[in-house]
């Protein structure tokens, strides 16, 4: 079945340190691949998304390139802020139904 | 707009007791999803719903039940809770649940069984 897999955290930065937190997935059709993020006490919010491959999504500085020949959708960010703090979910959908989700990476980022 | 509201928004239960999680959007969308949160496993799927009248089961559905009767709400239901189903639950939807289509997610409910 389909499958995706994060990076464990936590991650911890200094802030305007440069981020990558990888994703990698396991899909038998074409899925759009999806990085949402949860912050403290909050629901799950989408921060950007890729519909097929070669597709880049971007969003409030961060961005993520889907890349089939490595099944991969890393999401990067130049300069992390204190704010960027959160919970980052990589996901695929690959059916009608719904989201597989990773296991989630906790970002910190210290002034 | 509200969005999408929960209720709950935290329970704790006793084990063997019943208990409904309410959901309700006001986007009109067609598909609703339930899933839960559990720390290291990240979020998965109870049950889904494409349109009002239909539902199905997703990844976890053991002990769950959910209906359709309407476009705007989706209850979740566990008719005897026990301590595995203590998690945070998110109730999403989208618009017509295709694999592009971006979901929103709720506050969530955090609920406790002892």
């Amino acid at each position: 079945g389909d499958s995706v897999t994060q990076m464990e955290g936590p991650v911890t930065l200094s802030e305007e340190a440069f981020l990558t937190i990888n994703c990698t997935y396991t899909a038998t059709g074409y899925p759009s691949l999806f990085w949402y993020v949860q912050y403290p006490g909050e629901g799950l919010q989408l921060l950007l998304k890729a519909t097929k491959a070669d597709d880049k999504g971007s969003n409030k500085g961060f961005e993520a390139t889907y890349r089939k020949e490595t099944t991969s959708f890393h999401l990067e960010k130049g300069s992390v802020q204190v704010s960027d703090s959160a919970v980052y979910f990589c996901a695929l959908s690959d059916s009608r139904r719904a989201l597989t989700f990773g296991s989630g990476t906790r970002l910190q980022v210290q002034p | 707009i509200a969005g999408i509201t929960q209720a709950p928004t935290s329970q704790i239960l006793a084990a063997g007791r019943r208990m409904t999680l309410r959901c309700t959007q006001d986007m009109r969308h067609n598909a609703m999803y339930w899933y839960r949160q559990d720390l290291g496993l990240g979020l998965r799927l109870i049950h889904y719903s494409n349109t009002a009248g239909t539902t199905g089961k997703g990844e976890v559905p053991d002990g769950y039940s959910v209906s359709r009767a309407n476009t705007d709400d989706f209850p979740l239901t566990l008719a005897s809770a026990v301590p595995s189903q203590t998690s945070v639950y998110f109730c999403a939807s989208s618009d017509d649940g295709g694999k592009a289509d971006t979901q929103y997610f709720g506050p969530g409910t955090r609920l406790t069984v002892l």
